[in-house]
């Protein structure tokens, strides 16, 4: 089993939909939880740190959820410019050695 | 100008050719890093170094050597190219461990080995 899990997509959403993605994680130590958003042949940007039960920054909330080892990403009120991929990237620390591991993302297109 | 930046940003080579791509930073982390991506298969860590005198093997070391000249250099060396080392290669920097660690990445190099 891969250490993180996404849905490849692409999920196809009309302008102004709600989406949510979702992101499996097998390392239950894993301390906090980052969202990057990666535009076609650009650099992986930040785009939301879960540290806690969730997060939420305008349109866009994380919710986590430790027992069943996953976190979501909802999209609120799409844009075109929301089209992108994003990436889940869970933290550990396992006897001091500290990772981030990203999944491969899902991709995201907002349709006219 | 950006925070994380590499050098070059895009390069062919041949088999066998060594190739050395760099990477500079002026957000005075300690903390840098590097990554290739392939489609399918996401972002995978190659090297990552905490300081200067710190340098450690990621998951997919094997063909690649580092160096870090500086708290604010660090450079990725294929020595012997080969084919399957075509992908887009990040560097990427953190200014500390921890549950915040947030990482920020170049602009990227894409290396094809032809």
């Amino acid at each position: 089993r891969k250490e993180v899990e996404q849905d490849p997509g692409p999920f196809n959403v009309p302008e102004g939909a709600t989406v949510a993605f979702n992101c499996t994680y097998s390392n239950s130590a894993s301390q906090s939880f980052f969202w990057y958003r990666q535009d076609c042949r650009k650099e992986p940007k930040l785009l939301m740190s879960v540290y806690s039960s969730g997060n939420e920054d305008g349109r866009f909330t994380a919710q986590l959820n430790r027992a069943s080892q996953y976190i979501s990403l909802l999209i609120r009120d799409s844009k075109l410019s929301d089209s992108a991929t994003y990436l889940c990237a869970p933290y550990s620390n396992s006897g001091g050695y500290q990772k981030v591991t990203f999944g491969t993302g899902t991709k995201l297109q907002v349709i006219p | 100008d950006a925070d994380v930046t590499q050098t070059p940003r895009n390069r062919i080579t041949k088999t066998g050719k060594r190739i050395m791509l760099e990477c500079s930073q002026t957000k005075g982390h300690d903390r840098m890093y590097w990554y290739r991506q392939d489609p399918g298969l996401g972002l995978r860590l190659i090297y990552y170094s905490f300081d200067v005198k710190d340098i450690n093997k990621g998951e997919i070391s094997d063909g690649y050597s580092v160096s870090r000249q500086a708290q604010a250099k660090f450079s990725l060396s294929l020595e012997s190219a080969i084919p399957n080392q075509t992908a887009l290669y990040f560097c990427a920097t953190s200014d500390f461990g921890g549950p915040g660690n947030t990482i920020y990445f170049g602009e990227g190099s894409w290396l094809t080995v032809v």
